[in-house]
């Protein structure tokens, strides 16, 4: 069993649909938790960052954290052709070392 | 403009040759890391370097060398024991204290 489980998709929604991406995991010692958005053929780039549980919010994004579930979410509102693409999970136990462990990515398609 | 260069952006190799990926990044970030990406997967970690002249082994080391010379410079060699070596490969840095990491544009290596 993979230490961190996405939802698979393809999720395919229409222009303006409140969008939700799911990551659970195994590993209760991760603290730092990261979604990253990645368009084809391009590198990720960060998109929310969060320590241990809770919510963050940057515009039309909402990070959610559950540690007593191992479960953590991405709400996109409002959301626009502009977010299609693949949006992966990682996690941190600290960051002495670094190393995150990814989810394997889920692919968006927002229809206008 | 700061920022994580890979080169070259397409890369063909034909089979039991060794061969270079370039990684350089001005954020002055302490650790470089290197990530292997298949179609549809998400990202397994090859190396990652915390430090100059130190690297550690990721979880698909085999098949794959690096070097830290530099704290700018973190390159990539897929020799010929690789057995399957055609993939889309990433390298990430990331600032000391911090979890996130930031992504250069890739480079999609093909064997022929």
């Amino acid at each position: 069993q993979k230490e961190v489980e996405q939802d698979p998709g393809p999720l395919s929604v229409p222009e303006g649909a409140i969008v939700s991406l799911n990551c659970t995991y195994s590993n209760s010692a991760f603290q730092y938790f990261m979604w990253y958005r990645q368009y084809s053929r391009k590198g990720p780039e960060l998109l929310m960052y969060t320590y241990s549980s809770g919510n963050k919010e940057d515009g039309r994004f909402t990070a959610q954290v559950d540690k007593s579930s191992k479960y953590i979410s991405l709400f996109i509102r409002d959301s626009q052709p502009s977010d299609s693409a693949t949006y992966l999970c990682a996690m941190s136990v600290n960051t002495n070392a670094g190393k995150s462990t990814f989810g394997d990515g889920t692919t968006l398609t927002v229809k206008p | 403009d700061g920022g994580i260069t890979q080169s070259p952006k397409y890369l063909f190799r034909k089979e039991g040759q060794n061969v270079t990926l370039s990684c350089e990044q001005n954020l002055n970030h302490d650790a470089m890391y290197w990530y292997r990406q298949d179609p549809g997967q998400g990202l397994r970690l090859i190396y990652y370097s915390q430090i100059v002249n130190d690297f550690q082994k990721g979880d698909i080391a085999e098949g794959y060398s690096v070097s830290r010379e530099k704290k700018e410079s973190f390159p990539l060699t897929v020799t010929s024991a690789q057995k399957n070596p055609t993939a889309f490969y990433l390298c990430a840095s990331s600032p000391s204290g911090s979890a996130e990491q930031f992504f250069g544009p890739g480079t999609r290596l093909t064997v022929l």
